[in-house]
């Protein structure tokens, strides 16, 4: 059975600084592993797809990597804003039909 | 453009009573999907729609949960008999088709509370 696992749960950082977010996965047989962004009472908004054949994937400021082989992907946020402040799920599609399989998200804070 | 809604964006009802959320999804989209979302959680998924008819309801809890899309585009997600843990956020998502390079675009919810 997948099991997705985001770490930290939680995270406060000043503004300006990089940070990287965890996501490990126990089934490397994924066809692809997304980032999502979720603001309080909102939807989620896609950040980041990466197909199992790829390696990273970059819009802007983020970038997320994948190593299917050991299981991990992280998020990489530069030169945060408040404006990141909210909660990032990482998500994995076991094949091509399966259902997305979301871990529980780690809620970031920007400090201005 | 618009996106994915979902109606009611709250609803509150008393344990044992029935309840409808509805989802509108892109026009155009094929695929659709509802997760549940609880506190602190990330969604899970209970039910994807392919056109009309429901290609995977694994996660579906119980029989008290249904989903219907009659016509291929809006759908409702029907609970019976609610009880106090069907409580959470239920999500719907859609795309323009389900494959793995296929973005979800996801709508801002339904909180249900059961009381």
């Amino acid at each position: 059975k997948q099991e997705v696992t985001q770490i930290p749960a939680a995270l406060s950082v000043p503004e300006g600084e990089n940070l990287v977010l965890n996501c490990s996965f126990t089934d490397s047989a994924i066809y692809n592993l997304q980032w999502f962004r979720q603001d309080p009472g909102k939807g989620l908004t896609s950040l980041l797809l990466i197909q199992s054949s790829q390696r990273e994937q970059t819009s802007g400021r983020l970038n997320a990597s994948l190593d299917k082989s050991s299981g991990r992907s992280t998020l990489y946020i530069a030169a945060s804003q408040p404006g990141d402040s909210a909660t990032y799920l990482c998500a994995v599609m076991r094949n091509r039909d399966d259902k997305i399989i979301f871990g529980k998200g780690t809620r970031l804070h920007i400090l201005p | 453009g618009a996106g994915v809604s979902q109606t009611p964006s709250n609803k509150v009802t008393e344990k044992g009573k029935y309840v409808e959320l509805r989802c509108d999804p892109i026009s155009g989209h094929t695929a659709l999907y509802w997760y549940r979302q609880s506190l602190g959680q990330g969604p899970e998924f209970l039910i994807y729609f392919q056109g009309t008819g429901a290609a995977d309801d694994s996660g579906l809890p119980n029989d008290r949960f249904f989903a219907v899309r009659p016509e291929g585009s809006v759908s409702t997600l029907k609970i019976q008999r609610t009880e106090r843990g069907d409580s959470a956020v239920y999500l719907c998502a859609s795309s323009p088709r389900r494959d793995a390079g296929s973005v979800q675009y996801f709508g801002p919810g339904t909180r249900l509370t059961v009381l």
